[in-house]
């Protein structure tokens, strides 16, 4: 059974497209995550929710939107996408308060063409 | 391959040898470290955490230090294995932060057979 699941894995689309990158968790966990990741392998949190509601949210552009329709996903919607925004995503989840343990999808590689 | 253009500091091994990954961090006020493994094409995945009460903790294979007077944490991989070969984070929690771990730069390990 897969613990955090991301679709799709992979995603290519052209310059002002809108898309959505989906995450569910099967792990009972009440906090779930976003992180970008770049072509340098810097890893940054974009996003954390914490039964539904936003507690972090790190200066991402506000076409990034995420939405959390329960506990167990959240989702990430991006509006006029840019070259810039090319990266692989990354879905995470933890029990509340420990983000430290944290369980990672597999990731989506988005290509902004 | 994979680690072109990365600019990642980069680690390689013999196999059997042992491996010291290291990690510095500016914030006094982190009181939780974690290392994360990535294998390529995957999610990062957790590996040995350490409190800021301790100086060392040790797992399967696997030991941490921590020096706090100096801000230094490593990973210490005894007998590296071909399976070890991967991108290793450090990544840091700041007290009073429940909800965001920051990750550091990432070492990428390649383990020589």
């Amino acid at each position: 059974d897969t613990a955090v699941s991301q679709t799709p894995k992979y995603l290519v689309t052209q310059m002002g497209n809108d898309k959505s990158i989906k995450c569910e968790q099967n792990l009972g966990h009440d906090t779930m995550y976003w992180y970008k990741q770049d072509s340098k392998k810097f890893l940054k949190i974009m996003f954390s929710y914490n039964n539904k509601e936003l507690i972090i949210n790190e200066t991402v552009p506000n076409r990034f939107s995420p939405k959390s329709p329960d506990k167990a996903h959240l989702n990430l919607h991006i509006n006029s996408l840019e070259l810039g925004d090319s990266a692989v995503y990354f879905c995470a989840s933890s029990q509340e308060g420990l983000a430290g343990t944290q369980y990672f999808g597999p990731g989506t590689r988005l290509t902004v063409l | 391959g994979e680690s072109v253009g990365l600019h990642l500091p980069t680690l390689s091994v013999q196999e059997g040898d042992n491996s010291i990954i290291n990690c510095a961090y500016s914030n006094s006020a982190s009181d939780y470290f974690i290392w994360y493994k990535q294998e390529s094409g995957k999610g990062p995945q957790f590996i040995i955490d350490i409190r800021s009460n301790m100086d060392k903790r040790q797992g399967q294979r696997v030991t941490v230090l921590l020096n706090k007077t100096v801000k230094h944490l490593s990973l210490q991989i005894a007998a590296t294995q071909p399976g070890d070969s991967a991108v290793y984070f450090c990544a840091e929690n700041i007290r009073g932060s429940n909800y965001k771990l920051t990750f550091g730069k990432g070492t990428l390990l390649t383990v020589n057979p």
